[in-house]
């Protein structure tokens, strides 16, 4: 079974600027989440999708944030403008339903923003 | 507010030694708590406790919840350098809480 797939691995970018961060979530799963990860600190969810309605995006700052997966297949996650402390690794997990456990992480994407 | 505190914050021993992680919660409407090990960027699942009391075992793995005192200890025996890794701990309320993770390193 293939896993969640994540491109960019790596991002360098400067701050004011715009970074777009993709998923193909594994076949099938109807819920995918992305998470941010700062260093030392465990994920927080930005986004959760069901299918391809949000089911809660209560902690995505929306001012500079947004996340769409249209078809509810893959998805993509942008910043812009990004800040410094956007600096993190952001993660995009699926699950055939709407529980934890049953989630799969993709290997993430690291943004370094200067 | 929820919250998940995870202690030590690193840890690190030899091959062959046995280590206890802690994570302490406070979290509204407690439906379960789970253990992950992140190794490099992606975490995976470890264990999902829901009951006091009841071990979850998986080969050297082990894990118990305390819901009284609201705490879970994960448990590896003859710690292995493959075992090195982040441990983290959520809390699932109305939202998944998580802690800010374990760095535990083993040593050859």
């Amino acid at each position: 079974e293939a896993g969640v797939a994540q491109s960019p691995r790596y991002k360098i970018i400067e701050k004011r600027q715009s970074v777009a961060f993709w998923c193909n979530p594994i076949s099938g799963h109807a819920t995918l989440y992305w998470y941010q990860q700062i260093l030392g600190q465990g994920p927080k969810l930005l986004i959760q999708f069901q299918n391809n309605g949000v089911v809660d995006d209560s902690q995505l700052p929306k001012d500079r944030f947004s996340a769409e997966r249209l078809k509810g297949v893959d998805s993509t996650l942008k910043i812009q403008p990004a800040k410094l402390e956007d600096s993190a690794v952001y993660l995009c997990a699926s699950s055939p339903r709407d529980t934890y456990t049953e989630a799969f992480f993709g290997q993430g994407t690291r943004l370094t923003v200067v | 507010e929820d919250k998940v505190v995870q202690s030590p914050l690193s840890l690190v021993v030899h091959e062959g030694d046995t280590v206890t992680l802690n994570c302490s919660y406070e979290v509204t409407n407690f439906r379960s708590l789970l253990w992950y090990k992140q190794e490099k960027k992606a975490p995976t699942f470890l264990f999902m406790l829901t009951s006091s009391g009841i071990e979850k075992k998986s080969g050297r793995l082990s894990s118990i919840l305390d819901k009284k005192e609201l705490f879970s200890i994960l448990n590896i025996t003859a710690t292995q350098t493959g075992d090195s890794a982040i441990y983290l701990c959520a809390v699932e309320g109305y939202q998944l809480i998580w802690g800010a993770g374990t760095k535990l390193i083993i040593k050859p």
